[in-house]
């Protein structure tokens, strides 16, 4: 929990309007990341960060975008929301892959309706 | 897609007794990683076991790897009911820089 938050913590949001959801943190991580969690399946990569304006996509890319215009926030945007984007959205930092582990935030709870 | 599968989905347990949970996975891997979610929670890194290690202890936790059968095991020992949460396991390859994740154990510990 320390050194990354998220916000908001909840939203609700109605189908075809964007959204963007913030990651901020304090431990001028490299490495930061986007997941989705849903009932039934292990956490889901969206999209990852390497470094200021550096983004890679993950498997459940489509619908999403994210920014990283400075070490500390890494902005998540849904373009146009849709009700399969209603989920718990996580936030990690630290590079993941290796031998290290990952820090996560506290999660947004996205309900679009 | 998905690479680590644990089993089992749910185990619910008295407390005091011992909790083991597995995790299999696919592909060739550099580490593999145990974590716990508290309900409404985010999720906090228990134990890291590297691919040339069999075993690893932290407090109440032992973590097995048995890369030729590619699974891993986390025993809790003696539980306790903080030990309520959700487990999952991810596992690391050399060829980039995440994590894949399984779809995660609920454990509940009965007092």
């Amino acid at each position: 929990d320390a050194g990354i938050t998220q916000s908001p913590r909840h939203k609700v949001t109605e189908t075809g309007t964007p959204v963007t959801l913030r990651c901020h943190q304090t431990e001028n991580h490299r490495y930061m990341y986007w997941y989705r969690q849903d009932p039934g399946h292990g956490l889901r990569l969206i999209h990852y960060s390497y470094g200021v304006k550096d983004t890679d996509k993950g498997e459940v890319s489509d619908g999403y975008s994210v920014s990283r215009s400075k070490t500390e926030d890494f902005l998540l945007t849904l373009e146009s929301a849709t009700s399969s984007q209603t989920s718990v959205y996580f936030c990690a930092m630290g590079q993941q892959g290796r031998d290290t582990e990952a820090f996560f935030g506290q999660g947004t709870r996205l309900t679009v309706v | 897609s998905q690479q680590g599968e644990e089993d089992p989905q749910a185990l619910s347990i008295q407390e005091g007794e011992n909790a083991t949970m597995n995790c299999s996975y696919k592909t060739s891997i550099n580490n593999l990683q145990w974590y716990r979610q508290n309900s409404g929670r985010g999720l906090v890194h228990l134990i890291l076991i590297r691919s040339n290690e069999r075993e690893k202890h932290s407090g109440r936790l032992r973590v097995t790897l048995d890369t030729s059968k590619k699974s891993s095991s986390l025993l809790i020992t003696a539980s306790r009911a903080a030990d309520t949460a959700s487990y999952f396991c991810a596992t690391g390859q050399d060829s980039n820089y995440q994590l894949i994740w399984g779809a995660g154990t609920k454990l509940i510990i009965k007092p």
